[in-house]
């Protein structure tokens, strides 16, 4: 198994452009989320998804969008990127909710917006 | 509105000494108080997990120690090793909040000096 997969490891983006953060999972998890982590703030959840079909926010949602088409697959979008979308994201996905069951993290996207 | 307070924010301790990392809580409701650990570059992992029902949980050289009616919970790393260096991140979560009811600290940087 490769567990959460995660892509791309490092990207710079302009103010204003666009890009989809890619996640997927092996594990045939039905929850799945985003999470961005700032220095000394901890992880701050985006997004999450409880199954196919089915996504709603987190704390943060606001400048990001997602999708869940499949079971494996949950990608983040920036719609159109800011300065203080820069971060590391983090995708993770657990087999029961996010809070009562270990959550297996991605090994991150580091973003530069300049 | 911060539902845990982690501290210290950095810690260092010498190699074989114990390293006590500290949580506080308000939310009653919460159930489910899990530690992760994070390696530089690495996604968080799941190091140890306790439900209120018990006061204490021993995995190895970690342990959680949690006090119900003060609303705290520690990790203690025994006989510390150069390799426990990380980021540590207390959680909690309640069984009510939904898919997206886990809460982080803001973490905790550990360095073990050899």
């Amino acid at each position: 198994n490769a567990g959460v997969t995660q892509t791309p490891k490092f990207q710079v983006l302009k103010t204003g452009q666009s890009m989809t953060l890619q996640c997927a999972q092996d594990m045939n998890h039905e929850y799945m989320s985003w999470y961005r982590q700032d220095p000394g703030m901890g992880l701050r959840l985006i997004h999450y998804s409880v199954g196919a079909g089915i996504t709603d926010q987190g704390e943060v949602p606001n400048g990001y969008n997602v999708s869940r088409s499949t079971t494996e697959d949950f990608p983040l979008r920036l719609l159109s990127a800011a300065p203080s979308q820069t971060s590391v994201y983090f995708c993770a996905s657990s087999y029961g909710g996010i809070g009562s069951y270990e959550q297996y993290f991605g090994p991150g996207t580091r973003l530069t917006v300049t | 509105q911060q539902q845990v307070k982690q501290s210290p924010q950095s810690l260092i301790v010498q190699k074989g000494g114990i390293s006590i990392i500290n949580c506080a809580y308000e939310n009653t409701a919460f159930d489910y108080f899990p530690w992760y650990q994070q390696f530089p570059g690495k996604g968080p992992a799941l190091l140890i997990a306790i439900r209120p029902d018990v006061s204490e949980k021993k995995e190895g050289r970690f342990t959680i120690s949690f006090n119900k009616s003060a609303k705290q919970f520690s990790l203690h790393i025994m006989d510390s090793q150069p390799g426990d260096s990380a980021t540590y991140f207390c959680a909690a979560n309640w069984a009510g909040g939904g898919a997206d009811g886990l809460t982080f600290g803001k973490g905790t940087h550990l360095i073990i000096q050899p």
